[in-house]
This record gives C-alpha cells, sequence and structure tokens, in this order.
C-alpha cells in the first residue's frame, strides 16, 4: 500500500497569513503517460463531510476559493492557503488514487487561526 | 444533483456483523468510471479508507480489514452495501460513503453526511 504522510499534524497560523501543509507518499503517484499526479486534498469541519477541495494535486474543485491552491509531483505535494479566514479551521487531509485501491489518506494536519 | 446517504444501526454488539447501506441519486453506478467508496472516522482520529466497488462491479478493501469486509451493488440500483463482520469497539466511527469518477476528477467529489456507529455490549 502507498503509505501517505502529512506534515505538521497540526499548525497554528493568524487571520490573512499563509498556511503550508505537506504531503509525502510512500512511492510516485504521477503518471506518465497522461502527465497527472493523483493526488486530492480535503478539508474536513467537525460535524459535517469532508469536502474536496483540489484534485490532479493542483486543479481546484469547483466553487472553492482561490486562496487554495495545490501545487508539487511524484512524491511531494504542497496545500497552500493564502490570506487564511476563520472559516478555513479545519483538518485537511491528501489522498491518493494511483492505479488500483486501496487509496489512502494521510494522517491529517490540523489548522487553527 | 448528486447526493448520498448512509444508513444502518446505530450500535451493533461486539462480534456482530454491520451492515451499511448508501443510497445515491443524481448519477448511474453502471456509467463507466463511477465508484463508490466508504471511508470510516473513529473519534478522535483520520480519515480510513474502506473499500470501493465500481461500475464494472470491481471490488478493493482496505488491506487490514479485507478479510472483514464485503462491498456489494445492492438490490436497488442506487445502492451499495457494506458489511463488516466481527465488529470490535474499535470499529466505533462515522462512516461515510462517496462518489469517486475515475478519469474525470478521481477524487471523493461528493460524500453523504456519514453514519455514526457505536459498537458496545
Amino acid at each position: 500500500d502507498i503509505v501517505m504522510t502529512q506534515s505538521p499534524d497540526s499548525l497554528a497560523v493568524s487571520l490573512g497569513e499563509r498556511a503550508t501543509i505537506n504531503c509525502k507518499s510512500s512511492q510516485s503517484v504521477f503518471f506518465s503517460s497522461n502527465n497527472k499526479n493523483y493526488l486530492a486534498w480535503y478539508q474536513h469541519k467537525i460535524g459535517q463531510p469532508p469536502k474536496l477541495l483540489i484534485y490532479w494535486a493542483s486543479t481546484r474543485e469547483s466553487g472553492v476559493p482561490e486562496r487554495f491552491s495545490g501545487s508539487g509531483s511524484g512524491t511531494d505535494f504542497t496545500l497552500t492557503i493564502s490570506s487564511l479566514q476563520a472559516e478555513d479551521a479545519a483538518v485537511y487531509y491528501c489522498q491518493h488514487y494511483y492505479s488500483t485501491p486501496p487509496y489512502t489518506f494521510g494522517q491529517g494536519t490540523k489548522l487553527e487561526i | 444533483q448528486v447526493t448520498l446517504r448512509e444508513s444502518g444501526p446505530a450500535l451493533v454488539k461486539p462480534t456482530q456483523t454491520l451492515t451499511l447501506t448508501c443510497t445515491f441519486s443524481g448519477f448511474s453506478l453502471s456509467t463507466s468510471g463511477m465508484s463508490v467508496t466508504w471511508i470510516r472516522q473513529p473519534p478522535g482520529k483520520a480519515l480510513e479508507w474502506l473499500a470501493l466497488i465500481n461500475w464494472d462491479d470491481d471490488e478493493y478493501y482496505s488491506t487490514s480489514l479485507e478479510t472483514r469486509l464485503t462491498i456489494s451493488k445492492g438490490t436497488s440500483k442506487n445502492q451499495v452495501v457494506l458489511t463488516m463482520t466481527n465488529m470490535d469497539p474499535l470499529d466505533t466511527a462515522t462512516y461515510y460513503c462517496a462518489r469517486m469518477v475515475q478519469g474525470l476528477k478521481d477524487g471523493l467529489d461528493v460524500w453523504g453526511q456519514g453514519t455514526t456507529v457505536t459498537v458496545s455490549s
């Protein structure tokens, strides 16, 4: 199985500042045949189901604010939230969907504002 | 509009078998690329991927739980059923089902609200 490791486990960032969350996969999730990284980011708030933010490592889901961006390739990925808003407080997860399942999640990063 | 909804018992006893149903609308699981995934979150812990079934009836399972899990399409065309045998208090969690459209986004783009299952005698 591909192991997804996020860092840090938690972070506190002030309103209006930038937050950076890292995700590392135990093997590459890049498909050279279509030039895509098979990685997604989710936001999970208490009492709600997780919400897809980013897919293909850097494509923002419809309706997701532009302050959320994804980058990286191969085994190392980053979710950046620029100009933090109060409503961004949540736990963030990365997940791979490379090749065949299981499509494992990272352990989560708790973001406090 | 795509929706998914989980249903099942809120309380099960240790050693019992849990059966959860995901009822969905707004898409067909017969369409190429469609799949439904089950995920759970124990209290205070991370999301855990459990199982997936796709349009072609392929089934995939968590490596650590595959001996206890079965995913299947329900008798109704808009349902997916997950069974988990030999339930333990450590299986107490909120269980979610979610849709994945492979080849389009491949992320889990629509989730159910989740159903909470407590395992206790």
